[in-house]
């Protein structure tokens, strides 16, 4: 098994669907994250979790909630999305977040709203 | 608030030879760690190389190594002897306390049989 397995790999939803994207990693890692990857964007930084308690929360909509019941799991549930929110969601996990540690991705979930 | 800048969307290198790619980032923070990552296209991310910013030694991890020039806010990474598996793209990120990531735009790097 890779480190960090997300699922699914590939998402389309339409703007009232209610979807999950899940992230499972088998590092005993403490440290989970989602990013966001847009087409000619920056990677940006949804959600931190340390300990399964969220630490950061970067601004993002509300129609976007992590849920992380476990340090192994992290997931993102999705409802009433828009098209602009079309992006390769990355999930990320470190042993710790220290400003050295590395950190781990996985495959990310390719999501299309339409 | 810090910053990643990436100037060069996309580089082209021939296989055996040397190719350089910018990074300038912007920062208040003393202490901070720099990275370069790779994405193929697999799509996931893998630690090429970090440097840490009290470091004056440059990192080096085999065929990759870094110019890290911390009064001009410059981290470049050299790849020499580049090899078609070294296609991809290549994000600078900065990072310094709670382990969160600030990347660049990202350099595709072609190379070329």
């Amino acid at each position: 098994e890779t480190g960090v397995t997300q699922t699914p790999r590939h998402l389309v939803m339409g703007m009232t669907n209610k979807k999950s994207l899940k992230c499972e990693q088998h590092l005993g890692h403490n440290a989970m994250y989602w990013y966001k990857q847009s087409a000619k964007k920056p990677l940006e930084l949804m959600f931190v979790y340390s300990l399964e308690e969220r630490v950061e929360n970067n601004s993002v909509p509300s129609r976007f909630s992590p849920e992380c019941p476990n340090s192994s799991h992290l997931f993102l549930h999705l409802h009433t999305l828009q098209p602009e929110d079309s992006a390769l969601y990355l999930c990320a996990s470190s042993q710790d977040t220290f400003m050295n540690t590395e950190a781990f991705f996985g495959q990310g979930t390719r999501l299309t709203v339409v | 608030a810090q910053t990643v800048t990436q100037s060069q969307p996309e580089m082209s290198v021939q296989e055996a030879e040397t190719v350089t790619l910018s990074c300038t980032y912007d920062t208040s923070e003393s202490d901070y760690y720099l990275f370069w990552y790779k994405q193929p296209p697999s799509r996931q991310m893998i630690l090429v190389i970090r440097q840490e910013a009290y470091k004056q030694q440059n990192a080096t991890e085999n065929r990759f190594s870094v110019n890290f020039q911390k009064a001009a806010k410059s981290f470049s990474l050299k790849i020499s002897d580049s090899q078609l598996g070294d296609a991809a793209m290549y994000f600078c990120a900065l990072n310094n306390a709670g382990n969160m990531l600030t990347f660049g735009g990202g350099t595709r790097l072609m190379v070329k049989p």
